[in-house]
C-alpha cells in the first residue's frame, strides 16, 4: 500500500466551479497534512497546512482533515485558470510507529501529485 | 528579501563526474532538505539535516553526499556512484525539524547526465 496516495488526473474544471482534490494516507500516526501547488518546471509552493480534524479555510482555498477515514482534501472555490498546476499532498509522519520507515522516519512523505486542469 | 537560493539552475553532467549543487538560505532556518523529484514521481528525501554539522540519510542517498558546515548552506554532490542521476532536485528548510514545521522549496537545480 502507497503511504500518500492521490488521484494523477487530470482533473479538468470550468473556470469559477470548485475543484476537490483528494489524498489518502495510510499511517495512522500521521500528525500533520501539507498541500503545495506547483506549476510546469516550477519548484513546489506551500499553499495550506493542517494539524487538526475538520476546516481550515484560506481564501479560496479550504483543507478538510479526517483522520479517522485517514484522508486531507483541498477544495479551490472559484476555480481561476491560474490555479492550473499540480498539487501535491504531503504528510508528515512521525516516529516509532512500528512500521519500517526507512530514511524518511519523522519527515514529509508526498503524493505524486493531482494534475488541475481549469478551463476558461 | 528573505529565501532559499539554488544554483545552478540548469547542470549538465558527464558520465563519471562529480558535480555540486548549491543550496542558501537566509531565513534562518534551522532544518534543511534535498528531495528529487522525477516525472510522475513524488518528491524523494536524499538527505536532510536539523543542525549544523549533523546530517541523516533520507529514501534514496546511495550516490550522493552533503555537508552542513554553515546554517545558511546545504550543498548536495552527486557523485559518479549515482546511477541514474538526471532528475530535477529540490532543497527545502523549515524552521525547526518535526511535524509541525512547514518547508519551504528553493526553485531547483535541473540536473542532466549527457
Amino acid at each position: 500500500q502507497k503511504e500518500v496516495e492521490q488521484n494523477s488526473g487530470p482533473l479538468s474544471v470550468p473556470e469559477g466551479a470548485i475543484a476537490s482534490l483528494n489524498c489518502t494516507y495510510s499511517d495512522r500516526g500521521s500528525q500533520s497534512f501539507f498541500w503545495y501547488r506547483q506549476y510546469s518546471g516550477k519548484s513546489p509552493e506551500l499553499i495550506m497546512s493542517i494539524y487538526s480534524n475538520g476546516d481550515k479555510e484560506d481564501g479560496r482555498f479550504t483543507a478538510q482533515l479526517n483522520k479517522a477515514s485517514q484522508y486531507v482534501s483541498l477544495l479551490i472555490r472559484d476555480s481561476q485558470p491560474s490555479d492550473s498546476a499540480t498539487y501535491l499532498c504531503a504528510v508528515f509522519r512521525g516516529r516509532d510507529h512500528g512500521m519500517n520507515y526507512g530514511g524518511s522516519q519523522g519527515n514529509l512523505i508526498f503524493g505524486k501529485g493531482t494534475k488541475l486542469s481549469v478551463k476558461p | 528579501d528573505g529565501g532559499i537560493t539554488q544554483s545552478p539552475k540548469y547542470l549538465f553532467r558527464k558520465e563519471g563526474q562529480n558535480v555540486t549543487l548549491s543550496c542558501e538560505q537566509n531565513l534562518n532556518h534551522d532544518a534543511m532538505y534535498w528531495y528529487r523529484q522525477d516525472p510522475g514521481q513524488g518528491l524523494r528525501l536524499i538527505y536532510y539535516s536539523q543542525i549544523v554539522n549533523d546530517f541523516q540519510k533520507g529514501d534514496i542517498a546511495e550516490g550522493y553526499s552533503v555537508s552542513r558546515e554553515k546554517k545558511e548552506s546545504f550543498p548536495l554532490t552527486v557523485t559518479s556512484a549515482q546511477k541514474n542521476p538526471t532528475a530535477f532536485y529540490l532543497c527545502a528548510s523549515s524552521r525547526y525539524s518535526g511535524g509541525y514545521n512547514e518547508q519551504f522549496f528553493g526553485p531547483g537545480t535541473r540536473l542532466t547526465v549527457l
